[in-house]
């Protein structure tokens, strides 16, 4: 099992504007996972992106993973009011993922 | 509705009492597992099942225990309940043993003791 450390704990921004969330990890994985979760809710899976991939998209989310440096990031491009969450990375190697402290996105009106 | 259910969603009980939480996986998911999410713990892995047996233990009390059922629901059994077990107490899914699936989580069962 590992562990994810998100980076930053918070970040507030524009709406409009992107978002950038990184995520390092210490250990070989098979995939890499981003989750959002809205206060108090149940947390909302986002995107998976394989050991053998570099890069993956879906809406105005886009992720990289660079597993040399055992590291990944989240993009949310045109961010919209409704992005405000924590966003937490997954990164998966036995089945049993041990999230991290995540990222506080705050979008400012 | 992500498809796995969570009973109840809220839960009142006094210290020492004794409850069962209730999970009903996604349709066709095999594995469960069991998280605690609190405020100053964060979200930590309690346990995971698949098919029926225990795979993967985490920081999951002695008090704490979980089986699932043949026809794949969960229960979470917290005992002798203490203040520091208020939390929200969320389960999740997935196909198969979950690698390369997402977990769906579901509501979550908010958990208060007095």
């Amino acid at each position: 099992s590992q562990q994810g450390e998100e980076d930053p704990q918070a970040l507030s921004i524009q709406e409009g504007e992107n978002a950038t969330m990184n995520c390092s990890y210490k250990t070989s994985i098979n995939n890499l996972q981003w989750y959002r979760q809205n206060s108090g809710r149940g947390l909302v899976h986002l995107i998976l992106i394989r050991s053998n991939e570099r890069e993956k998209h879906s809406g105005r989310l886009r992720v990289t993973l660079d597993t040399s440096k055992k590291s990944s990031s989240l993009l949310i491009t045109a961010s919209r009011a409704a992005d405000t969450a924590s966003y937490f990375c997954a990164p998966n190697r036995d089945d049993k993922i041990i999230f991290g402290k995540g990222t506080r996105l705050h979008i400012l009106p | 509705d992500s498809g796995v259910t969570q009973t109840p969603k809220h839960l009142i009980t006094a210290t020492g009492q004794r409850v069962t939480l209730r999970c009903s996986p996604r349709s066709g998911d095999l594995s469960v597992y069991w998280y605690q999410q609190s405020l100053d713990q964060g979200l930590q892995f309690l346990i995971q099942y698949y098919n029926g047996e225990e795979r993967a233990k985490g920081n999951i009390l002695e008090r704490f225990s979980a089986q699932q059922f043949p026809d794949l629901h969960s229960e979470l059994n917290l005992s002798s309940l203490e203040l520091g077990d208020s939390a929200l107490y969320f389960c999740a899914s997935s196909a198969h043993r979950g690698f390369n699936y997402g977990y769906t989580f579901g509501s979550g069962t908010r958990l208060t003791v007095v």
